[in-house]
């Protein structure tokens, strides 16, 4: 059982550049949410699912897309990378909303 | 202001010392979650909460609903319970959870 896995771990963009964050889960978890991490702030909510081929957009939505094919993973894309994008992202999923939330390693993005 | 509120920002206890991290939140909520973010970065949860307390090993966590407060005690403190605490409420009605900026933790020995 592995959990929620996020790859990469660490990515270095250039400014313009296209990517996707990959996110699984092997729990069945029908919940599953995207945030961001930076400093001095709490994390912030970009997008989540509420089962698959339902996403919603959170608090700061903005240069990122999403999609739920599968229960099992959640990908965020990054259409056109900014400076402002520079974060720790992390992937995190649940039974349902309120429930306990588990999280993926993070993954690490600078862009330049 | 923001919706969820933490305190202190930043702590230092010896070794042994009982700690008490303070939450407080504005929204209506179906649940109160306690997070723990260790200096690798990784993050876990600690408790869910949506009445009176739960205690796990030698951490202890209260939620007062009236009052839309929560606090999270360490006893007998260890230098490895130094992390960054941080504090989450599920408002009720919405899958949007909030979260406090954190309490970054040192226990030193």
């Amino acid at each position: 059982n592995a959990g929620v896995t996020q790859t990469p771990k660490f990515q270095v963009l250039k400014t313009g550049q296209s990517m996707t964050l990959q996110c699984a889960q092997d729990m069945n978890h029908e919940y599953m949410s995207w945030y961001r991490q930076d400093p001095g702030m709490g994390l912030r909510l970009i997008h989540y699912s509420v089962g698959a081929g339902i996403t919603d957009q959170g608090e700061v939505p903005n240069g990122y897309n999403v999609s739920r094919s599968t229960t099992e993973d959640f990908p965020l894309r990054l259409l056109s990378a900014a400076p402002s994008q520079t974060s720790v992202y992390f992937c995190a999923s649940s039974w349902n909303s309120g429930d306990t939330q588990y999280f993926g390693p993070g993954t690490r993005l600078t862009v330049l | 202001k923001n919706e969820v509120e933490q305190s202190p920002q930043n702590l230092t206890a010896q070794e042994g010392e009982f700690i008490t991290i303070n939450c407080s939140y504005s929204v209506g909520i179906s649940a109160l979650h306690w997070l723990q973010q260790h200096p690798g970065g990784g993050i876990v949860s600690l408790f869910m909460l949506s009445s009176g307390k739960k205690k796990h090993g030698r951490l202890i966590a209260t939620i007062n609903i009236q009052e839309k407060h929560s606090s999270l005690h360490i006893t007998a403190s260890h230098p490895r319970d130094s992390a960054v605490y941080i504090c989450a409420a599920a408002p009720s009605g919405t899958y949007k959870y909030i979260f406090g900026t954190g309490t970054r933790l040192k226990v030193l020995a």
